[in-house]
């Protein structure tokens, strides 16, 4: 069946550390990738998304690139701030299956 | 300016209660979907609808319904709230045509049921 795996959290960093978050995905064909953003007290954000091999998503300074031979959708960020503490979603989305997919979420904490 | 609202963004309401959850969007999309949020941060789909008077029940059984009379509206709505359904409340609505792959969300409703 589909499914995504992340990291589990919490991500503790400070400012201007690198960020990685893994994400990994089961899915037969081709699904598009997403990462959502979810800032404390509110819903989900779109931050990025990618919708076949290869393919980059980028925004606000995260990346996540599309890799199909190891099925993975990792988010990165050169330099996280204060502001980046949030709680992040990966999810994919197959056309057939016509429903969006999340991971468990991973919660991001970047201290001054 | 096209978004998705929910009111009321908190509630906190007594064993036994009705209630119902509101969510409006401008968005022009035809499909819209509610999902449940545990403390554990997890999202669970727990209904969708594709069209007026269309609805589903998503992957996770739930003793709300919902009804969808106008393509912009979508509430749901809990005959006789208990406890056990304290939670985050997200409304999400997407498009059938272009991009019909994202869905996008409103800032949820936090339900506490005592």
């Amino acid at each position: 069946g589909n499914s995504v795996t992340q990291m589990e959290g919490p991500v503790t960093l400070s400012e201007e550390a690198f960020l990685t978050i893994n994400c990994t995905y089961t899915a037969t064909g081709y699904p598009s990738l997403f990462w959502y953003v979810q800032y404390p007290g509110e819903g989900l954000q779109l931050l990025l998304k990618a919708t076949k091999a290869d393919d980059k998503g980028s925004n606000k300074g995260f990346e996540a690139t599309y890799r199909k031979e190891t099925t993975s959708f990792h988010l990165e960020k050169g330099s996280v701030q204060v502001s980046d503490s949030a709680v992040y979603f990966c999810g994919l989305f197959r056309g057939g299956y016509n429903k969006l997919i999340f991971g468990a979420g991973t919660r991001l904490a970047v201290h001054p | 300016e096209a978004d998705i609202y929910q009111t009321p963004r908190y509630l906190v309401i007594g064993t036994g209660k009705k209630i119902t959850l509101e969510c409006s969007q401008t968005m022009g999309h035809d499909k819209m979907y509610w999902y449940q949020q545990d403390p554990g941060m997890e999202l669970h789909l727990i209904h969708y609808s594709y069209g007026v008077n269309s609805t589903e029940k998503g992957d996770l059984s739930s003793e709300s319904t919902v009804s969808r009379i106008r393509t912009e509206h979508f509430p749901l709505t809990l005959e006789s709230a208990r406890p056990s359904h304290t939670s985050q409340y997200l409304c999400a609505s997407s498009s059938s045509s272009g991009e019909t792959d994202t869905q996008y969300f409103g800032p949820g409703t936090r339900l506490t049921v005592l």
